[in-house]
């Protein structure tokens, strides 16, 4: 089994639509990261936590929230998707210290 | 601002050959440097961590080296073979800032037989 999981693998929505991205992981790592990737751009932080009561915003939260369910634990929502959101979505966690940081295959997700 | 700069062209080359690919910064100051192997529909997947003290770092047919007068780190790949065809990524990972990591957009190596 992976090590951090991502659910759905891929996702067609409309605008206007709430989505909720999934991230589940059995490294027990406290650390977990929300990124977005999108071509030319690289990867771009969206939100992060650090332990189950700690939740901060990345480089580009405006449209999203996320909530820390356990420490396995890590979802994504879009309120209301907008086209604009249409990229892959990557979910990863990090050990202590300098430690490398460990990602879900993604969820590929379009918003019509 | 703080800026990583990749290579965004592909880089081709002939198998058994040597690639370099590099990973430029500015207005950052580093702590640690770390490469990503991502293959396409796959996360980024872990190589290489180097530290700001250690000049190079070896891995198998993989090395990095790390020049922060320069800014600048490059990862060889010796003896390429078309199964290391995939996109690299360098990322930055400062003393504080909460040790976040940031990437670079990635450079696509295509191993050619």
């Amino acid at each position: 089994d992976a090590d951090v999981t991502q659910t759905p693998r891929n996702r067609i929505t409309k605008t206007g639509k709430r989505i909720m991205l999934e991230c589940s992981q059995t490294k027990g790592h406290d650390r977990m990261y929300w990124y977005r990737q999108d071509p030319g751009l690289g990867l771009r932080l969206i939100y992060y936590s650090f332990d189950v009561k700690d939740i901060n915003k990345g480089e580009i939260s405006d449209g999203y929230s996320v909530s820390r369910q356990a420490q396995a634990k890590f979802s994504l929502s879009l309120e209301s998707a907008i086209p604009n959101q249409t990229a892959l979505y990557f979910c990863a966690t990090r050990g202590a210290g300098n430690q490398p940081q460990h990602f879900g295959d993604g969820t590929r997700l379009s918003i019509l | 601002s703080q800026k990583i700069e990749q290579n965004s062209e592909a880089l081709n080359i002939q198998e058994g050959k040597t690639a370099t690919l590099t990973c430029n910064y500015t207005n950052y100051s580093p702590a640690y440097l770390q490469w990503y192997r991502q293959d396409p529909g796959r996360g980024p997947v872990f190589l290489l961590l180097i530290r700001e003290n250690e000049k190079e770092k070896r891995k198998e047919r993989l090395k990095v080296t790390f020049d922060t007068t320069l800014k600048q780190s490059l990862f060889h790949i010796t003896a390429s073979q078309p199964a290391d065809s995939a996109t690299y990524l360098c990322a930055l990972d400062p003393l504080n800032a909460g040790n976040m990591l940031t990437f670079g957009g990635g450079t696509r190596l295509m191993v050619k037989p």
